[in-house]
């Protein structure tokens, strides 16, 4: 079955900038998006179609993509930013759709 | 509001089986893709059911195919997830989540748990 992989963890001090990537070997082909899930709440879509961004999500929140790797980042991270970040695609046939693992992003 | 609301979850023994509702106010529920997605306990998200907007097309994770079924009625703003042959491994929260397109989910509801347990 298909997979996005992620790392698990990601530390930045505030104010750096922090970088999350996702790999899966159908990204090439199918947009990924991402979400911000913090403790007991929904998750939170944050980047679509690579890098889009929704209404109402700040503008230090960007996506990028290139091959098989897509990437979130977040500039100017500030504690609020704390959270799990998923990826999510949908494999080459487009009918099955994946998360990665999750990296939980900590602010130190 | 824009808002998703799921409700049926609760405990139910190994084989048994469950139906979550979810319904949906504040947008045009049958211009939107309905997902669900889960998360058990302590562990990341997993996508589960898709249905298109007209019900036509549904798509599964294949460790419910067979025991799962996503269903909508737009005239009553509600997606459902009938649930049989229940396992151990399907305890979880349960999300209901809409997009424009499958895998876009912009909206989500709160949650329902699932316990599957003797």
């Amino acid at each position: 079955s298909y997979e996005l992989t992620q790392p698990p963890s990601v530390s930045v001090s505030p104010g750096q900038t922090a970088r999350i990537t996702c790999s899966g070997d159908a990204l090439p082909k199918q947009y990924a998006y991402w979400y911000q899930q913090k403790p007991g709440q929904a998750p939170v879509l944050v980047i679509y179609k690579d890098s889009e961004r929704p209404s109402g999500i700040p503008e230090r929140f960007s996506g990028s993509s290139s091959g098989t790797t897509v990437t979130l980042t977040i500039s100017g991270v500030q504690a609020e930013d704390e959270a799990d970040y998923y990826c999510q695609s949908a494999d080459s046939s487009g009918t099955s759709w994946v998360f990665g693992g999750g990296t939980k992003l900590t602010v130190l | 509001e824009v808002q998703l609301v799921e409700s049926g979850g609760g405990l139910v023994q190994p084989g048994g089986s469950l139906r979550l509702s979810c319904a949906a106010s504040g947008f045009t529920f049958s211009s939107y893709w309905m997902s669900w997605v889960r998360q058990a306990p302590g562990k990341g998200l997993e996508w589960v059911a898709n249905i298109k907007q007209d019900g036509s097309e549904k798509y599964y994770v294949d460790s419910v195919k067979g025991r799962f079924t996503i269903s909508r009625d737009n005239a009553k703003n509600s997606l459902y997830l009938q649930m049989n042959s229940l396992r151990a491994e399907d305890t979880a929260v349960y999300y209901c989540a809409s997009g424009r397109h499958p895998g876009e989910w912009l909206i989500w509801g709160q949650g329902t748990m699932v316990t599957v347990s003797s």
